[in-house]
């Protein structure tokens, strides 16, 4: 599995937009960059993909660099609430996404009110 | 939404004995359901594949017969700790994957703890 590497740890003031980076040097030229977070004692949920646009949903923006090789998830006004864990992972996507995540250490977010 | 559901949320378990966590997909049908673990301080670690009629398969480094996997039916699958021990006490953690949807789910986790 393609490794992504994060800084372990950001801090944010609620209100101000964060840029979460992420890189994956190694990235396949069919693996999808999704990204996931964790609450405190919660199980992750899903926050966001993408393939080589940048994507935009009621969560974030994934702004993915043209090579592949980094990608950073745009929280535009962050609140007390996504305080949480970050999760960079590679995988597949449709009929070829086993649902399969290897998760590394992610970048815990801290947002200061 | 989907929705993944673990039971129990949180159990606490004498050393020796046996515990059951469930992990149910409430309004999709998956065939195949993931085991993760967690312990303090440090990212999910994936134990397993569940598979719906056959066999799991285990990661590399975990006991297949201290951690039995049953994916009886399409909706369900279960993790046995067996003679639990304080080393296994841990936030335990299944997802499901739905059709060909991208998005994971996740349940809400069982903090195990095992005295």
């Amino acid at each position: 599995d393609a490794k992504t590497t994060q800084p372990n740890s950001m801090e944010s003031n609620e209100e101000e937009p964060v840029h979460l980076p992420c890189n994956h040097s190694t990235i396949s030229g069919t693996d999808y960059i999704h990204w996931y977070r964790q609450l405190p004692s919660q199980g992750p949920e899903y926050v966001i993909h993408g393939l080589t646009s940048n994507v935009n949903n009621r969560m974030a923006s994934l702004a993915i660099a043209e090579d592949r090789k980094s990608s950073t998830l745009i929280l535009h006004r962050a609140t007390l609430r996504d305080a949480a864990v970050y999760y960079c992972i590679l995988g597949g996507h449709g009929s070829s996404n086993t649902g399969k995540l290897i998760f590394g250490q992610g970048t815990t977010l801290q947002v200061k009110p | 939404g989907a929705v993944v559901s673990q039971h129990p949320s949180r159990v606490i378990c004498k050393s020796g004995t046996s515990v059951k966590i469930e992990c149910r997909s409430l309004d999709f049908q998956a065939t195949t359901m993931f085991w993760y673990r967690q312990f303090p301080k440090q990212s999910l670690m994936l134990m397993a594949t569940s598979n719906e009629g056959s066999k799991a398969t285990y990661e590399q480094g975990v006991e297949k017969d201290k951690f039995l996997i049953n994916h009886a039916s399409l909706t369900l699958s279960t993790l046995t700790v067996t003679s639990a021990h304080p080393e296994d006490s841990s936030f335990y953690i299944c997802s499901a994957p739905r059709g060909a949807s991208t998005e994971a789910f996740f349940g809400q986790g069982t903090r195990l703890t095992v005295v």
